[in-house]
C-alpha cells in the first residue's frame, strides 16, 4: 500500500465550529507533515510529525492544533477559523525526517464561511 | 532564509514539443531537490536528486542537480497533453530545518494539442 488518504475530500465550516481534518498512511512511514496549499501557490509546511512526536511547528495559529495518535494517523483539529483560512491542506508521510522523498495525500478542500 | 526559485512561470507549447524547467536555490545545509507534478489535487513525486551531475530519468522525464552552480533542470521530451500540470521543486535541507521541504513557486505547464 503506497497511498496516503484524507478525510474529508471537501469540508464547509463557520468560524464557530469544531472540526477535524484526517491523514492516513500504512506504508510504514514514521514521519508525517501537515501542508496548506492557497490558490495558485506552493504548498506552505505547517507541522511536522517524527515518531509520534512534533518535531516541527511553523508558527501556525492555536487555532490549528495536530495531533499524531500512532505513527499511521494524524489529525489537525481546527476551532474558530477564519476565511483567510481556506485552502486545500495536504498531509504528507516520509520514511523518516531524514528522507525527504515525501508522498502526498489527495488533500482536504476547506472552505471557512 | 531559505530560497526556491522556478522559471519561466508559465510555459505554453504543443504535443511533441520538448521543454526545460529550471530550478535555482539558495538553502542552508542542502540535503536533497525534489521535483514534483500536480494536477488537480495532491503533488505526485517524479524524482530526488542528491548528488551533483547525475542524471535521473523515468520515460520522457530526466532531472539533473547542478550544486556547485545550485540549480536543476527537469527535462520533458515529446510532451503530451497529460504532462499539463504543474511542476513544483522543492529542496530539503538539514540543521534546525531537518525534515522540512521548500517549495518553488511553480511552473505551471500547458500543452496543446
Amino acid at each position: 500500500d503506497t497511498e496516503v488518504t484524507q478525510t474529508p475530500k471537501h469540508l464547509v465550516m463557520g468560524m464557530t465550529n469544531k472540526k477535524s481534518l484526517k491523514c492516513e498512511q500504512h506504508m510504514g512511514h514514521r514521519a508525517m507533515y501537515w501542508y496548506k496549499q492557497k490558490a495558485k501557490k506552493p504548498p506552505e509546511l505547517m507541522f511536522v510529525y517524527s515518531y509520534e512526536k512534533l518535531s516541527i511547528n511553523e508558527s501556525v495559529p492555536s487555532r490549528f492544533s495536530p495531533e499524531c495518535p500512532n505513527s499511521s494517523l494524524l489529525n489537525l483539529h481546527l476551532h474558530a477559523l477564519q476565511p483567510e483560512d481556506s485552502a486545500l491542506y495536504l498531509c504528507a508521510s516520509s520514511s523518516g525526517v531524514g528522507y525527504n522523498e515525501q508522498f502526498f495525500g489527495p488533500g482536504t478542500r476547506l472552505t471557512v464561511l | 532564509e531559505d530560497k526556491v526559485v522556478q522559471s519561466p512561470l508559465s510555459l505554453v507549447v504543443h504535443e511533441g514539443d520538448t521543454v526545460t524547467l529550471n530550478c535555482s536555490y539558495e538553502v542552508t545545509n542542502f540535503r536533497s531537490l525534489l521535483w514534483y507534478k500536480q494536477e488537480k489535487k495532491a503533488p505526485t513525486f517524479l524524482f530526488m536528486l542528491t548528488s551533483s551531475g547525475i542524471e535521473k530519468k523515468s520515460g520522457r522525464l530526466s532531472s539533473i542537480l547542478d550544486k556547485k552552480e545550485l540549480f536543476s533542470i527537469l527535462n520533458i521530451t515529446a510532451t503530451q497533453t497529460g504532462d499539463s500540470a504543474v511542476y513544483l521543486c522543492a529542496v530539503g535541507a538539514g540543521g534546525t530545518s531537518y525534515g522540512k521541504l521548500t517549495f518553488g513557486q511553480g511552473t505551471i505547464l500547458t500543452v496543446h494539442p
